[in-house]
C-alpha cells in the first residue's frame, strides 16, 4: 500500500541553522511528492513539489529532491528564520490509488532567534 | 483568487445536534476532499469527490457522518448526532483534478468543539 513516514519531532534550531527533515514513502505506483506546510491557525499551504525521480522541487530557500532509489524527499533549508517555524507535511499522490494524497504525521519546527 | 472557503470558522455545540460545515471550492477544481485533523489521529481523508461524485467515503468514521456536494461551487458535511470525539479542525481540500500531479488547495478550517 501508500504510506509516508517522516522524521518525529518536534525539531528546535536556531536561527540561521540548517534544517533536514526526513520523510521516505511506499506506493504502489509511480507517485507524485509533496511537502506542505501549516502556520499555526491555518490550513496546509503547499511549498514545494517533484513528480519524477530526480526532480528537485524548491520555494522560499526550501528544496527537496525525488530519490527513488532511497524511496526519500527530504526537506532542507541552508539558513532557517524564525518565520519558518510551523509544522511540515510530507506526502504523496499516486495514479494506483486514485491520486488521493497520502500525508505523513507533519513535523513541527521551532526556530529561536 | 479567493481560494477555499470554508464556513463557519468556529462552531461549539452540545453533543447530540447537527453540525453542519460549508466548503466553496476553487472556481474550475473538479475535486473536492474533506479532512479532519486532530492531535492523536493526526490528517485523515474523510472522503473525496470528483466533478461531484463521492469516489471514496471509506475514511467516514461512522453513520452519523454524510456529505454532499450538490453542485461544483458547494458542499457540505454533516454530522448527526454529533458527539465530544468529534471535536477536531476539519479541513476543505480542492484540486484541478485527480490527476497525479495535482496539488491539494486547502481552506482555513474549521474548529468544532463539542461539549
Amino acid at each position: 500500500g501508500n504510506s509516508v513516514t517522516q522524521m518525529e519531532g518536534p525539531v528546535t534550531l536556531s536561527e540561521e541553522a540548517f534544517l533536514t527533515i526526513n520523510c521516505t514513502y511506499t506506493a504502489t505506483g509511480y507517485p507524485s511528492l509533496f511537502w506542505y506546510v501549516q502556520y499555526p491557525g491555518e490550513g496546509l499551504q503547499l511549498l514545494l513539489k517533484a513528480t519524477k525521480a530526480d526532480d528537485k522541487g524548491s520555494n522560499k530557500g526550501f528544496e527537496a529532491t525525488y530519490r527513488k532509489e532511497t524511496t526519500s524527499f527530504h526537506l532542507e533549508k541552508g539558513s532557517v528564520q524564525v518565520s519558518d517555524s510551523a509544522v511540515y507535511f510530507c506526502a504523496l499522490s499516486d495514479r494506483d490509488t486514485g491520486n488521493q494524497f497520502y500525508f505523513g504525521t507533519g513535523t513541527s519546527l521551532t526556530v529561536i532567534p | 483568487d479567493a481560494g477555499v472557503i470554508q464556513s463557519p470558522r468556529h462552531e461549539v455545540t452540545e453533543m447530540g445536534q447537527e453540525v453542519t460545515l460549508r466548503c466553496k471550492p476553487i472556481s474550475g477544481h473538479n475535486s473536492l476532499f474533506w479532512y479532519r485533523q486532530t492531535m492523536m489521529r493526526g490528517l485523515e481523508l474523510l472522503i473525496y469527490f470528483n466533478n461531484n461524485v463521492p469516489i471514496d467515503d471509506s475514511g467516514m468514521p461512522e453513520d452519523r457522518f454524510s456529505a454532499k456536494m450538490p453542485n461544483a461551487s458547494f458542499s457540505t458535511l454533516k454530522i448527526q448526532p454529533s458527539e465530544p470525539r468529534d471535536s477536531a479542525v476539519y479541513f476543505c481540500a480542492s484540486s484541478p483534478g485527480l490527476g497525479r500531479t495535482n496539488e491539494q488547495y486547502f481552506g482555513p478550517g474549521t474548529r468544532l468543539t463539542v461539549t
